[in-house]
This record gives structure tokens, sequence and C-alpha cells, in this order.
């Protein structure tokens, strides 16, 4: 069966410093992947998607960025994190071809 | 652009009473249409989802409803029980496969 995996569960980091969020899927291949960010009490807002190995697509001009080095893996970068960049980090899989999308647990980043 | 609006935006049953949140979708060509649960601190879980080939879909006390032509959808939940209570959202698939997302409902349910 398909597993994502998502890591760390929770983040602490200063302003100014660099940012690395790691998600992988196991038990299938060439799946589209996704980036959310959910802000407390809100909704799930796509920052990033790839329907395959070093496609990405950007919906939010922002201090972030996102790469696929193998097929399996998504990658959230920032080289300098904003106040603004807390909040609720959710990577996403599905097999594509109109399939259900599923969740990894998340990553809280705090901005301090 | 691709919009999904969804209403209300809480909601409060008591134990037992059912629940009707609705979705409108603003494209056209959607032909998927899922249904997230997300507990406090959790990861959304995808709890039931429809396609635009059918009209109707029910899993025990959830099911959802699909207008194509009036483009909304609803999702119902028969004899709520507290463990129900959790913030909701429904998506619509539109162009280049991506999930456009409703703001969410927080549901509780009182016992």
């Amino acid at each position: 069966s398909q597993t994502i995996h998502q890591w760390p569960a929770t983040l602490v980091q200063p302003v100014g410093s660099p940012l690395s969020l790691e998600c992988t899927v196991e038990g299938t291949s060439n799946p589209n992947l996704y980036w959310y960010r959910q802000a407390a009490g809100r909704g799930l807002q796509l920052l990033f998607y790839s329907v395959g190995i070093g496609q990405i697509s950007s919906e939010v001009p922002q201090n972030l960025s996102a790469s696929r080095p193998q097929d399996r893996q998504f990658i959230l970068s920032s080289k300098k994190l904003l106040l603004s960049d807390s909040g609720f980090y959710l990577c996403a899989w599905e097999v594509g071809g109109g399939q259900p999308q599923h969740f990894g647990d998340g990553t809280r980043l705090s901005i301090l | 652009g691709e919009n999904v609006e969804q209403h209300p935006s809480t909601l409060s049953v008591q134990e037992g009473d059912s629940a009707v949140i609705k979705c409108t979708y603003s494209d056209s060509a959607s032909n998927y249409f899922p249904w997230y649960k997300q507990e406090l601190g959790k990861r959304p879980q995808l709890i039931i989802d429809i396609r635009s080939n059918v009209g109707e879909k029910k899993d025990q006390r959830i099911a959802v409803t699909l207008n194509k032509t009036a483009k909304h959808f609803s999702l119902h939940i028969t004899e709520t029980q507290p463990e129900d209570s959790a913030v909701y959202f429904c998506a619509a698939r539109g162009g280049y496969n991506k999930l456009i997302f409703g703001a969410g409902t927080r549901l509780a349910v009182h016992p």
C-alpha cells in the first residue's frame, strides 16, 4: 500500500534562517506531489505541485521554493525565513488521472 | 479564476441531529469533488468523494450530493456524534488536476 512520510513534525526556526522540509512517498511510481500551507484556523493554500521529476509549478510568488530530485521525493525550501512563513505545511500525493489526493502528517513551522 | 465557496463557516448541532455543509464551484469543467475531515492539529483525511457522472454517494452516516447544473455539492452527516466534531473541507478538481479547496466548516457536535 502507498504511504507518505513528512518530516520533521515540528520545527522552530529564527527569522532569516534557511528551511528544508522533506516529503517522500512509498508504494507508487510517478505520483503527482503537492505542497500546501495552512495558517492557524484557516484553509489550505496550494504552494507548489509537481507531475514529474524536476517539474515544479508555483502557485503563489513567495519566499519559498520546491524541488523534486527523485520520483517520490518532494522538498520545500527557503533561503531566509520570514515571520509570515509560519504555518502548518502539508505534503500531498495522488496517483494522477483524477484519483484521490492524500495528505502527509504535516510540519508545524514556527518562526521566532 | 477557479473558486470554491463553502457554507456555513461554523455549524453547531446536538448529538443525533443531521449536519449539512454546502459548496459551490465556478469551473464547469470540474469533475471530481472530495470532502476532507481535519481534526485539531491533524492532517486532512479524505472521508468521501464523488465524480461528476454520479448524483449521490453514501457511506454509512455520510452522503454527498452533486448538482452539476447548479454547480453545487453538499455533505450530509446523519446521526451526528461528538467524534464528528472537526473542520470539514470541500474541494473541486479544476484545471491541471489541481484541487481547489473551500475555506472550511467548523462542525461542533454537542452531547
